[in-house]
């Protein structure tokens, strides 16, 4: 079975600098792996995706994604971030053998950027 | 293009009532995924159609059904309402949904509140 884990419950960082959201997975074959973020009351807009292969995936709005085979990671990123990037951002993955199975998330990490 | 549209936005039941939500999917997609959001279990699969199949679903009771027209809209039912059932159901649409890497894109949701 495939699972994700989103080991922060909120993250915290100033206007300007960069930011992290971490993101493991575990899966039985080759992972799909995927970012999105939700807005207060909105459904959730896709970001960024990664299939294979550059470790380093580019999305929306300025954000880009790190992929770690040996890690079994897939970490978030942006060089600097805005108050407009305060949200709820969720990790998901598919593996191989999933098929047309839905996407399996992880809990969800609250960005707060702070002024 | 227009984006995944979900109606109702909101609903109130009450315990022991049936609802049914609707989900339009982007123009040209076939596959239809629906979600369930809560604080507690975070994002949860339901199910998956394509071409008016059910092709996966998730761990959900049989009381949690759906389906599929021809033009790729797809309502979801949910009888006997229970106070647990109150949650936001998402709606995702993807071009073919089978391929892992397909990207699924979602709607904004119907909140749903059962007293």
């Amino acid at each position: 079975a495939q699972s994700v884990a989103q080991p922060e419950d909120q993250v915290n960082v100033a206007e300007g600098n960069p930011l992290t959201v971490k993101c493991t997975y575990s899966v039985s074959g080759n992972p799909y792996l995927f970012w999105y973020v939700q807005y207060p009351n909105r459904g959730l807009q896709f970001l960024l995706k990664y299939i294979t292969g550059d470790n380093l995936v580019k999305g929306s709005y300025g954000f880009e994604a790190e992929f770690n085979k040996s890690q079994t990671s897939f970490h978030l990123k942006k060089p600097s971030a805005l108050v407009s990037d305060s949200a709820l951002y969720f990790c998901a993955v598919r593996d191989i053998g999933g098929g047309a199975d839905g996407l399996t998330f992880g809990k969800g990490t609250h960005l707060i950027i702070q002024p | 293009k227009a984006g995944v549209t979900q109606t109702p936005r909101y609903l109130i039941k009450t315990r022991g009532q049936q609802v049914t939500l609707s989900c339009s999917p982007i123009s040209g997609h076939r596959s239809v995924s629906w979600y369930q959001q809560t604080p507690g279990q975070g994002l949860q699969f339901l199910f998956e159609y394509f071409s008016e199949t059910q092709r996966n679903k998730g761990n959900f009771p049989g009381r949690f059904s759906g389906r599929q027209f021809s033009n790729s809209r797809s309502e979801m039912n949910v009888s006997t309402l229970e106070l647990g059932d109150s949650a936001l159901y998402l709606c995702a649409s993807s071009i073919v949904g089978a391929a892992p890497t397909d990207t699924q894109y979602f709607g904004p949701g119907t909140r749903l509140t059962v007293l």
